[in-house]
């Protein structure tokens, strides 16, 4: 069965301190890893789709990496304005292609 | 429309009563899901519409959840004699097909309170 596990679960960070969320994944077969970001009452964000080990994605402060077995989520420099929930998914290559979610990690970045 | 579209975004009701939630997906999308949020939970796939296809229901959690997609457009999933444990975020969303990259765009939720 597809797994996500994202870690840490929750995370709070000064403004201007960088730092990493991961997502471990075990899919037979990915056809892709997406990142969300969701803020409190509202539906998910996409940000990012990746597709294969060694891929990179940025946007503004946000950068998501890919291997194998895991994704990252690097923040680099945050503002206030970044904290949310932060969440992953994976979709397989074969059979039906849902997303299967980890339970995602909230970010809190302080002033 | 601009984005997945759903109604209504706030909704109480008493256990036993049957509930009724709306998605209005992206114009042009043919893939159509529906997902749940309880809290502090991940997202729990329910049911997927592809086209014409029979719909993919492997996520509904029991009988008292059912859903149809009119006309390939507009979405309704019914939830019959509504439980306590039924209270959660439903979330709506579409993409242009399944598989491939294509993204899936959420819409801001139908909530549910059971009481």
């Amino acid at each position: 069965e597809d797994q996500v596990t994202q870690s840490p679960e929750a995370l709070r960070l000064q403004e201007g301190e960088s730092s990493s969320l991961n997502c471990s994944y075990t899919v037979s077969g990915l056809r892709g890893l997406f990142w969300y970001r969701q803020d409190p009452g509202k539906g998910p964000e996409f940000l990012f789709t990746l597709y294969s080990a060694g891929e990179e994605k940025e946007k503004e402060r946000l950068k998501a990496t890919l291997t194998k077995k895991e994704s990252f989520l690097h923040i680099t420099a945050p503002k206030p304005e970044d904290s949310a929930t932060y969440l992953c998914a994976v979709r397989r290559n074969t059979g039906f292609q849902k997303l299967v979610f980890g339970t995602g990690t909230r970010l809190l970045v302080s002033p | 429309g601009a984005g997945v579209s759903q109604s209504p975004s706030n909704k109480v009701t008493e256990k036993g009563k049957d509930v009724e939630l709306r998605c209005d997906p992206i114009s042009g999308h043919t893939a159509l899901y529906w997902y749940r949020q309880s809290l502090g939970q991940g997202l729990e796939f329910l049911i997927y519409f592809q086209g014409n296809s029979a719909p993919d229901k492997s996520g509904l959690p029991s009988d008292r959840f059912s859903a149809e997609r009119t006309g390939g457009s507009v979405s309704t999933l019914t939830i019959q004699r509504t439980q306590q444990e039924d209270s959660a975020v439903y979330l709506c969303a579409s993409s242009l097909a399944q598989g491939g990259g294509n993204t899936i765009y959420f819409g801001e939720g139908s909530w549910l309170t059971v009481v």
